[in-house]
């Protein structure tokens, strides 16, 4: 069965640092998967995806991600901080016949952005 | 091109009661999948519609249904309110086939009282 985890529930940066979000998945075939973040009261906003090909993307608001299959992981990265990236971020994973569109989400690692 | 609409934005309603929400998809997209998000379960998938018909389901009862219109338009309906169905309700749409991301609508938030 399919299921993402997120080791770190609550992650605190300083605003200008860089930024690194776990996330690791568990998938028999090659996964379909992504980021997702969202802010309080709102839906989810896709980062950036991964389908196949170059394991290294990049997504929107300068966040990239890498997939390294031989990890199972798929982490998400900024190099810079800024305020506005506080938020809830999701990973998730997309499987079964319909492959992207049934998705098995992380239990997300809120953002803390400090001046 | 708009985003995906949901409707209401607020519920409350009553244990027992039944309640219907609705999901406008971006146009052309044609599927339509349902989550719900608790802080105690974490965001779970419901199911999805692709051209009118159920094309995946995940663990919830048969109080959890849904159903897509001809114009991609969908709502989901629970029956017999429980005061643990109170959560987020989050509809995705999708053009529909595999390899296309999901876009998320703002979410209904539903209080069971």
């Amino acid at each position: 069965a399919q299921s993402v985890t997120q080791p770190d529930i609550h992650i605190t940066v300083s605003e200008g640092a860089s930024l690194e979000l776990r996330c690791n998945y568990s998938y028999g075939a090659t996964p379909y998967l992504f980021w997702y973040v969202q802010s309080p009261g709102q839906g989810l906003q896709l980062l950036l995806k991964y389908f196949s090909g170059d394991t290294l993307v990049q997504g929107i608001k300068g966040f990239e991600a890498e997939f390294k299959r031989s990890q199972s992981s798929f982490n998400l990265r900024k190099p810079s901080v800024h305020w506005s990236d506080a938020a809830e971020y999701f990973c998730a994973v997309g499987a079964g016949q319909t492959g992207a569109n049934n998705l098995f989400f992380g239990t997300g690692t809120r953002l803390t952005v400090i001046p | 091109k708009a985003g995906v609409t949901q409707t209401p934005r607020y519920l409350i309603k009553t244990r027992g009661q039944q309640v219907t929400l609705s999901c406008s998809p971006i146009s052309g997209h044609r599927s339509v999948s349902w989550y719900q998000q608790t802080p105690g379960q974490g965001l779970q998938f419901l199911f999805e519609y692709f051209s009118e018909t159920q094309r995946n389901k995940g663990n919830f009862p048969g109080r959890f249904s849904g159903r897509q219109f001809s114009n991609s338009r969908s709502e989901m309906n629970v029956s017999t309110l429980e005061l643990g169905d109170s959560a987020l309700y989050l509809c995705a749409s999708s053009v529909g086939d595999i390899f296309y991301e999901q876009y998320f609508g703002p979410g209904t938030r539903l209080t069971v009282t």
